[in-house]
């Protein structure tokens, strides 16, 4: 069945360093690449996202690489702040069907 | 600008009682999902409805668990039965469009289940 594995579980950067968490999923026909951060107790909040028709999708500090051929997509961080550390979820879906398919999160610690 | 809202937040049962969630969609959105999030685990996809309609429910399980999303009125999620492996937080997210082209879910803040 379809799979999407992230890696890896926990990343632990100095302020002002770059993140980076990687997700591969197994549908080839998967075609939209949610990522979400999620603070303690709080809800998945939609922070990126990219369509298999781009390669690279950038928002002020944080980015999003896709590679299809490899079925691998990248979640950069840049110049890490303390208010950066959550969960980060990377999620999969195709179109036509209605469920994301999430990896199992990255618990991302930003130290001052 | 409502997001969308699940109540109760936390709700606790004893084994055997029956637990019901509540989700109210983003104004506008009329397809909803249903996740279940374990503690330090990912979310896992249980059920997608439209107004009055099941579409997906491939990802709850056959018994005790069900899902509508009446004309009028908030999704409900039942547990009938409950035990303590149903503890968890249980997601909500609503889209616009719905599965025919991959549009964005919003989640909302979650029920905490707790099984006594």
């Amino acid at each position: 069945g379809e799979n999407v594995e992230q890696h890896p579980s926990t990343l632990s950067v100095q302020e002002g360093d770059s993140a980076v968490i990687k997700c591969t999923y197994s549908d080839s026909a998967s075609n939209y690449f949610p990522w979400y951060k999620q603070e303690l107790g709080k809800r998945p909040q939609l922070i990126i996202d990219i369509r298999s028709n781009v390669g690279e999708k950038k928002d002020q500090r944080i980015a999003v690489t896709l590679n299809k051929t490899a079925k691998h997509f990248s979640l950069h961080i840049t110049e890490t702040q303390p208010e950066d550390s959550a969960v980060y979820f990377c999620a999969a879906t195709t179109s036509g069907t209605y469920k994301y398919i999430f990896g199992t999160g990255t618990r991302l610690k930003v130290l001052a | 600008n409502a997001g969308v809202m699940q109540n109760p937040r936390h709700l606790v049962r004893r084994r055997g009682q029956e637990a019901r969630l509540r989700c109210s969609p983003m104004k506008g959105h009329s397809h909803v999902y249903w996740y279940r999030q374990l503690p330090e685990e990912g979310l896992k996809f249980m059920v997608y409805l439209q107004k009055e309609n099941i579409i997906d429910e491939s990802g709850m399980p056959k018994e005790r668990f069900s899902a509508e999303f009446p004309k009028e009125g908030p999704s409900i999620l039942r547990i009938q039965q409950v035990v303590r492996g149903d503890s968890a937080a249980y997601f909500c997210a609503s889209s616009l469009l719905g599965g025919s082209g991959t549009d964005t879910q919003y989640f909302g803040p979650g029920t905490r289940l707790t099984v006594l």
